[in-house]
């Protein structure tokens, strides 16, 4: 199973948004509405911030929304503050059963 | 206090085996699926494995397909992961993390991402 696709890295300016991409095939992405997505401060554990494309758990800011279309979803973060420096993964079911990840986005607030 | 906390790790030989535990708190752990995610040094997250809540079912990534076998025991609250014919690119930081579920028609469904992890306990493998 083929990681999906993220971008190395995506900065911005505080206050800004910035969106990363995560692309997979129909046999993940495009075929369930399982997509996540995960942000990990150095040294930290992953933390859930989205997940099934576009819902947001308890306690997380709606500053952070998640969207999808086709084989390619994307996080958007907006009005971007500097505690949103992290890595971010997505994440997705898929056919076989499994799960798969992005190679994980750097982001960087400038 | 809900958590997840992982030990077993440490220094082994390459073809060697390890058995990691992750110990469950605060919640109902047998009600539960369970996953093993992994993380290499300096790299990205790596899905292992998910066991059912019953341990009936279990899915391996290709990568340790009939190397690693995840199992449970409800009674202890505890999930394991015994790693066998261990290799240098298994070398990372193992994190046990939990599935949500709903209950549909009274059979439980996994819902596909993970939303408790633990803190993680590092695996190396090196002569």
């Amino acid at each position: 199973q083929s990681a999906l696709t993220q971008p190395a890295s995506v900065s911005g300016s505080p206050g800004q948004s910035i969106t990363i991409s995560c692309t997979g095939t129909s046999s993940d992405v495009g075929g369930y509405d399982s997509v996540s997505w995960y942000h990990q401060h150095p040294g930290k554990a992953p933390k859930l911030m989205i997940y099934d494309v576009s819902n947001r758990p308890s306690g997380v800011s709606n500053r952070f929304s998640g969207s999808k279309s086709g084989n390619t979803a994307s996080l958007t973060i907006s009005g971007l503050q500097a505690e949103d420096e992290a890595d971010y993964y997505c994440s997705s079911y898929t056919s076989r059963s499994t799960l798969v990840f992005g190679g994980g986005t750097k982001v960087t607030v400038l | 206090q809900v958590q997840l906390v992982e030990s077993g790790g440490g220094v082994v030989q390459p073809g060697r085996s390890l058995r990691l535990s992750c110990a469950a708190s605060g919640f109902t752990f047998s009600n539960f699926p369970m996953h093993w995610v992994r993380q290499a040094p300096g790299k990205g997250l790596d899905w292992v494995t998910i066991i059912s809540y019953d341990g009936n079912n279990k899915y391996y990534a290709d990568s340790v397909k009939g190397r690693f076998t995840v199992s449970r025991d409800n009674s202890k609250n505890t999930l394991y992961l015994q790693m066998n014919s261990l290799r240098a690119e298994d070398t990372a930081l193992y994190y046990c993390a939990r599935a949500p579920f709903r209950m549909i028609r009274g059979v439980i469904t996994i819902i596909h991402h993970f939303d408790l992890w633990g803190q993680g306990t590092l695996v190396t493998v090196s002569s």
